[in-house]
């Protein structure tokens, strides 16, 4: 009965490749959110939608496309990967106040 | 420009003493603000919330305090134990609102 699920935990790849990471909510919110943190912890906010609506950009490179099939889904496409996407992408969601994460994806560039 | 700053450097306590971590945020008029727990190799989990009007909020051994003239919120464990040992983060919702704002954390390890 996970709430925020992500695939996949783990991605190792090549600089210059296309990857994806899904993510899943089934707790009926309204809201979902993509995240990244670095090596410095710092959690930074990329994307938010709404309903399927792209609320958010914060001024993320479009190597990076969100997509939401419907609300229960936001998946992150990234292509050309570069050795600064290395991080943890943490999906969320809420209702309201309280966001609720996913267990991340640690994604390493090489 | 806005901010929102917590102590970078790690906390150590000794087990049974009470830890306070510091949320300071510049140029920002939260509603309210929250905290948050991380655990290595894990997503963030929600602890508690205090709005603005409320100056202190309590959950068995969590306090928070918000003090909106300051613009600080106070976190405190009290009669800490080792498993208390995670990253704390605070958070604020940005003008405007979907967007939750993260300060970097603070590392707390407790001592048994």
């Amino acid at each position: 009965d996970t709430a925020v699920s992500q695939t996949p935990k783990y991605l190792v790849t090549q600089m210059g490749n296309d990857k994806s990471i899904k993510c899943e909510q089934n707790l009926g919110h309204d809201t979902m959110y993509w995240y990244k943190q670095d090596s410095k912890k710092f959690l930074k906010i990329m994307f938010s939608y709404n309903n399927k609506e792209l609320i958010i950009n914060e001024t993320v490179p479009n190597r990076f496309s969100p997509k939401s099939p419907d609300k229960a889904h936001l998946n992150l496409h990234i292509n050309s990967l570069e050795l600064g996407d290395s991080a943890v992408y943490f999906c969320a969601s809420t209702l309201g106040e309280t966001q609720y994460f996913g267990p991340g994806t640690r994604l390493l560039v090489l | 420009s806005q901010k929102i700053e917590q102590n970078s450097e790690a906390l150590n306590i000794q087990e049974g003493k009470t830890a306070t971590l510091t949320c300071n945020y510049t140029n920002y008029s939260p509603a309210y603000l929250q905290w948050y727990r991380q655990d290595p190799g894990r997503g963030p989990v929600f602890l508690l919330l205090i709005r603005e009007n409320e100056k202190e909020k309590r959950k068995e051994r969590l306090k928070v305090t918000f003090d909106t003239t300051l613009k600080q919120s106070l976190f405190h464990i009290t009669a800490s134990q080792p498993a208390d040992s995670a990253t704390y983060l605070c958070a604020l919702e940005d003008t405007g609102g979907f967007k939750t704002i993260f300060g970097a954390g603070t590392r707390l390890f407790v001592k048994a």
